[in-house]
């Protein structure tokens, strides 16, 4: 069964510092992965996504992520955390093969303190 | 248009009315989800459309749930004698063929009083 598990619910970090939220997953066939960010009472905002290529993803602001296929994970980054990145990360999963359903974690808060 | 366009923002529903819920995609996507969004949650899937065609709806919870896409664009998703327990904001998705990409609209914030 397809599946995505996010192991923590809250991510706390200090402005300035790196930041990151995990991310693994379980899927047969070839993933494809995403990371979504949601702020309160918005919609949920795409950040950036693995397909195929090279493992390391470059998305919107500043984040990036890796894709690593032994150990089935793909790990949410910054370098440098931001006030305004305080907000609910969302991984999402699918599988390459047809099936457009997307499997969500559980999503990760993540808050910058000054 | 633009992006993914989803009215009304927000309903209150007494128990046991019906609702109507409306999703306007991205100009041209061939795909179509809906979500259901507990608060603190990840989304959980509803129904999925391929233009007009509902190929899995899976996840809707109970028969008074029901969405369409007649004609392959706007999409309603209908909650019919709502319960408490339908209170949740509701997503709605649009990708291209591939899927390789999806775009959240803002969501309908249903509560059920």
């Amino acid at each position: 069964a397809q599946s995505v598990a996010q192991p923590e619910d809250q991510v706390n970090v200090a402005e300035g510092n790196p930041l990151t939220v995990k991310c693994t997953y379980s899927v047969s066939g070839n993933p494809y992965l995403f990371w979504y960010v949601q702020y309160p009472n918005r919609g949920l905002q795409f950040l950036l996504k693995y397909i195929t290529g090279d493992n390391l993803v470059k998305g919107s602001y500043g984040f990036e992520a890796e894709f690593n296929k032994s150990q089935t994970s793909f790990h949410l980054k910054k370098p440098s955390a931001l006030v305004s990145d305080s907000a609910l990360y969302f991984c999402a999963v699918r599988d390459g093969e047809g099936n457009y359903q997307l499997i969500w974690g559980a999503g990760t808060k993540l808050i910058i303190k000054p | 248009g633009a992006g993914v366009s989803q009215s009304p923002r927000y309903k209150v529903a007494k128990r046991g009315q019906d609702v109507a819920l409306r999703c306007d995609p991205i100009s041209g996507h061939v795909s179509l989800f809906w979500y259901q969004q507990a608060l603190g949650q990840g989304p959980e899937f509803l129904t999925y459309f391929q233009n007009e065609a509902q190929l899995d709806k899976s996840g809707l919870p109970s028969d008074r749930f029901f969405a369409e896409r007649p004609e392959g664009s706007v999409s309603t998703l209908k909650i019919q004698r709502t319960q408490q327990e339908d209170s949740a904001v509701y997503l709605c998705a649009s990708s291209s063929r591939g899927g390789y990409g999806y775009t959240f609209g803002s969501g309908t914030r249903l509560t059920v009083v």
